[in-house]
């Protein structure tokens, strides 16, 4: 089955304590990209990637980092969570073509609370 | 003004009705525009991608007018199921060939009561 997963799914940590929430998809995308949701602001893209070893910032990279070592994983890592960071996180994946028209697929979503 | 800004909501329509959603975008380069659909704490999907000739799917209608640069949605004969979260979505197009940059309006809520 064609799809993102994203681990874990749900996450509950401490201030200062480094996670890694991993994304992977079996559909050969190239173009790869991390969210975050909060309630009133919508989905904010943090990370994307449009093929392996190529990163990019969005419109909130702080505080996070990513890597594209293979092309079906594209880990988000938070070195030092803190509470501003409790959010709803999505990784998707897409085709990279030469149309604009590329359906993004995303993944079920983490839920990360910072304490 | 907001790059991606959506009716407010909630909408509370009875099955059946007609309802329309409508959002407007303020980057007039914008290259493709889409309406994800994201059911209560599930993950968003694509619902219509938003063509310049306007393109219809069952009882869904997209359309998009570049020169007001606004797109709408029109849901005919709603159904309970039709109860989600409707996401107008914008590709400022950065970079050719790949949705690098896709901007989220904040979401319409429609619920759909027997």
């Amino acid at each position: 089955e064609a799809q993102v997963t994203q681990n874990p799914r749900y996450l509950i940590t401490v201030t200062g304590k480094k996670l890694t929430v991993t994304c992977s998809q079996n559909m050969n995308h190239e173009y790869m990209s991390w969210y975050r949701q909060d309630p009133g602001l919508g989905l904010r893209q943090i990370y994307y990637s449009m093929n392996v070893e190529v990163t990019d910032k969005g419109d909130v990279p702080e505080g996070y980092k990513v890597s594209r070592k293979e092309k079906r994983n594209f880990p988000l890592i938070l070195e030092s969570p803190s509470p501003n960071q409790t959010s709803l996180y999505f990784c998707a994946s897409s085709l990279k073509t030469r149309t604009f028209y590329n359906e993004q697929f995303f993944g079920p979503g983490t839920r990360l609370t910072v304490l | 003004r907001k790059e991606v800004e959506q009716d407010p909501g909630p909408f509370n329509v009875p099955e059946g009705a007609t309802v329309a959603f409508n959002c407007t975008y303020s980057n007039s380069a914008s290259q493709s525009f889409f309406w994800y659909r994201q059911d209560c704490r599930k993950e968003p999907k694509l619902l219509m991608s938003v063509y310049s000739s306007g393109n219809e799917d069952g009882r869904f209608t997209a359309q998009l007018n570049r020169a007001s640069q606004y797109i709408s949605l029109l849901i005919r004969d709603s159904k309970l199921s039709d109860s989600a979260t409707y996401l107008c979505v914008v590709n400022m197009g950065l970079d050719t060939g790949a949705n690098s940059k896709l901007t989220f309006g904040k979401g319409i809520t429609l619920s759909v009561r027997p």
